[in-house]
């Protein structure tokens, strides 16, 4: 059962922006704030960003994250085909002392 | 180029334990500041945390599975393992390893496991 809630499905124009959510409480995202994955059909997840928007060596400008409260948002820019996956929201729970992953959102670009 | 590479039992009977494991390379399991950990992902489901070993030794287990993991780790091997004891179907999903400072960094391929009699 996930421990952050993500919409199940979003979706966008090729060349728009997409912005995706995850909701947690003040244990986890409002606390910790959170890291983002995206996940292609048949492979491992890539990390996206953590720390709330803190990008890893590699990944485009076109992603960016953010955090308002106890909500996490990742938004892309300039749609792609290849932005087509399941992106994934997590974040250390220190009352749970556990990992929590979001349900996952799947991203389609129309 | 650090690397991760899950190994293992692809088909474990409903009450067994299953045992994988993860090899590393690139990076010393030992050296300071990171984590080891395995995620599952049943299929066509979301990411559930396992449970992390830390550099130290120390170990944390996700509360909903506490009773039945255990995370050890070979330093001589590079390596660090998972045990899941009392397995039903509910256990059947794509095992990967993972390493984790802030966030889950580095994954491995990732392993199928099957509970199956």
């Amino acid at each position: 059962q996930a421990g952050l809630t993500q919409p199940p499905s979003v979706s966008n124009d090729l060349r728009q922006t997409a912005t995706l959510t995850c909701t947690g409480n003040s244990n986890n995202v409002g606390n910790q704030g959170a890291a983002w994955l995206q996940q292609h059909q048949g492979h491992p997840p890539k990390l996206l960003s953590y720390r709330n928007n803190n990008r890893p060596s590699g990944i485009s400008e076109r992603f960016s994250a953010s955090r308002s409260g106890n909500t996490a948002s990742l938004t892309i820019t300039g749609l792609q085909p290849e932005d087509e996956a399941d992106y994934y929201c997590s974040a250390w729970d220190s009352g749970l002392s556990a990992w929590v992953f979001g349900g996952g959102t799947k991203l389609t670009v129309l | 180029q650090l690397q991760l590479q899950e190994s293992g039992s692809g088909l474990v009977k409903p009450s067994q334990t299953l045992s994988l494991t993860c090899t590393v390379s690139g990076d010393s399991i030992s050296s300071g500041i990171y984590s080891w950990s395995w995620v599952r992902q049943p299929p066509g489901k979301g990411l559930e945390w396992i449970g992390y070993i830390y550099h130290s030794g120390n170990t944390y287990y996700n509360p909903s599975l506490k009773s039945r993991v255990t995370i050890s780790a070979d330093t001589s091997k590079n390596q660090f393992s998972l045990k899941l004891s009392s397995v039903s179907a509910a256990d059947t999903a794509v095992y990967y390893c993972t390493r984790e400072i802030d966030a889950f960094d580095v994954w491995g391929q990732g392993t199928m496991v099957t509970v199956s009699s």
